[in-house]
Formats: C-alpha cells, structure tokens, sequence
C-alpha cells in the first residue's frame, strides 16, 4: 500500500498570503488529521476530518481551515499568512488504531 | 535536514548499549499510547503502541512500558544502533479524540 502523500513538500509565501496543503491518505482510510509542528510548540493538533465531516478539531484561530473529498483526501487552508505560521505540517491517516504520518509540507512565511 | 526542535532533552548513547526514553502523560483517562519515532525530513512513523490494560508490550528490539499509577511511559531500545538516532515522542489518546504528544526526546547514537 502507499504511504500517506503530502504536496507540496515545500512551499515559501509572504504575509497576507493564503496556501492550500494537500494530503492523500492510506487506501482505505477515512480519518485525516492535520498537525502544526514547530520547534517552540512541538506537534499540535490542527483537525481531523472523518468521512467529509470535521470530527475534531484543535485550538487554532479561524484563518486555519480543511477540508475532505469523499475519496478521503484532504486539504487545509492557511488565510492571512503570518509569519508565526511557518511550521512543518503533517497529515495523517488512520482506519483503526495507530496514525500514519506524511512527509509533511514545510511552510515558510517571510 | 529539518530541525524538528531545537530545545530537546538528549540522550546520548553507545552504539550496542540500550537506551531508555521516558515520558510523563497528562490525562489520567487516556487509554491508548504511542511511540513514534522522527527522523530528520520525515513525518513521525509508527514504532509500538500500548493499550491501558497492559503494562508491557515488547517489539522487535524495542519495549513499552505503562505506569498508570504515576502516568508514565517509558520506551526501551535494546542494541542502539546508530540508525536509531532520531527525535522520539510519546502520544497519548482516548477514543477517537485526538493525539496528544509529548515535547519529544532526541536520541543521538555514539559509533
């Protein structure tokens, strides 16, 4: 089976921007969660969405956004980019048990 | 590669000797702990995981421990070797609430 794919793998935008991250989850699986990773914060949860339907989600201000297809992919959207927002972004997928990261987008807001 | 923190505790190990990683879980009510382990560039990728009505779980060179009275999880690494050096974190949930990690553990192995 393929692993979770994430794209882009990197990606550089200014302030004020928005981005959309795409993730492709594991054939099969229904759950997909974002997670903000950076040095001061460690990983933190963003949402998860399960079959179209956001099930979770974490303490993060509205310029974060997603979503998810009915064939499981998912996006996120970052509005109004700040700089504080330049972090690795991770997706995961899960049926059962245990999460299965991505590779992660690298974002870096300047 | 991609520094995924900057302010880590370390361990550093000899190659061949086993290495001990230790964690402090938050919620009492969690029922289901992971390990996962991140090497530079890469996403956290899957290592062992244990539910709350075990204290054990053994891997390939790897074990878990539960201490549910003192909230603590450790993760034992028999062997070290240096393909082992990496960022180590524990995860904790309940249900299908989302993970909670810990802050992570840099492993770094001596040749």
């Amino acid at each position: 089976k393929a692993g979770v794919t994430q794209t882009p793998r990197y990606l550089i935008k200014t302030r004020g921007q928005q981005v959309t991250l795409s993730c492709s989850p594991i054939s099969g699986h229904r759950s997909v969660s974002w997670y903000q990773q950076t040095p001061g914060q460690g990983l933190q949860f963003l949402f998860e969405y399960f079959s179209e339907t956001q099930r979770n989600k974490g303490n993060f201000p509205g310029r974060f956004s997603g979503r998810q297809f009915s064939n499981s992919r998912s996006e996120m959207n970052v509005s109004t980019l700040e700089l504080g927002d330049s972090a690795l972004y991770l997706c995961a997928s899960r049926e059962l048990g245990e999460q299965y990261f991505g590779p992660g987008t690298r974002l870096t807001v300047t | 590669g991609e520094s995924v923190g900057l302010h880590l505790p370390t361990l550093s190990v000899q190659e061949g000797d086993n290495s001990i990683i230790n964690c402090a879980y938050s919620n009492s009510a969690s029922d289901y702990f992971i390990w996962y382990k991140q090497e530079s560039g890469k996403g956290p990728q899957f290592i062992i995981d244990i539910r709350s009505n075990m204290d054990k779980r053994q891997g390939q060179r790897v074990t878990v421990l539960l201490n549910k009275t003192v909230k603590h999880l450790s993760l034992q690494i028999a062997a070290t070797q240096p393909g082992d050096s990496a960022v180590y974190f524990c995860a904790e949930t309940r249900g299908n609430t989302p993970l909670v990690f810990g802050k992570g553990t840099r492993l770094s192995v001596i040749a």
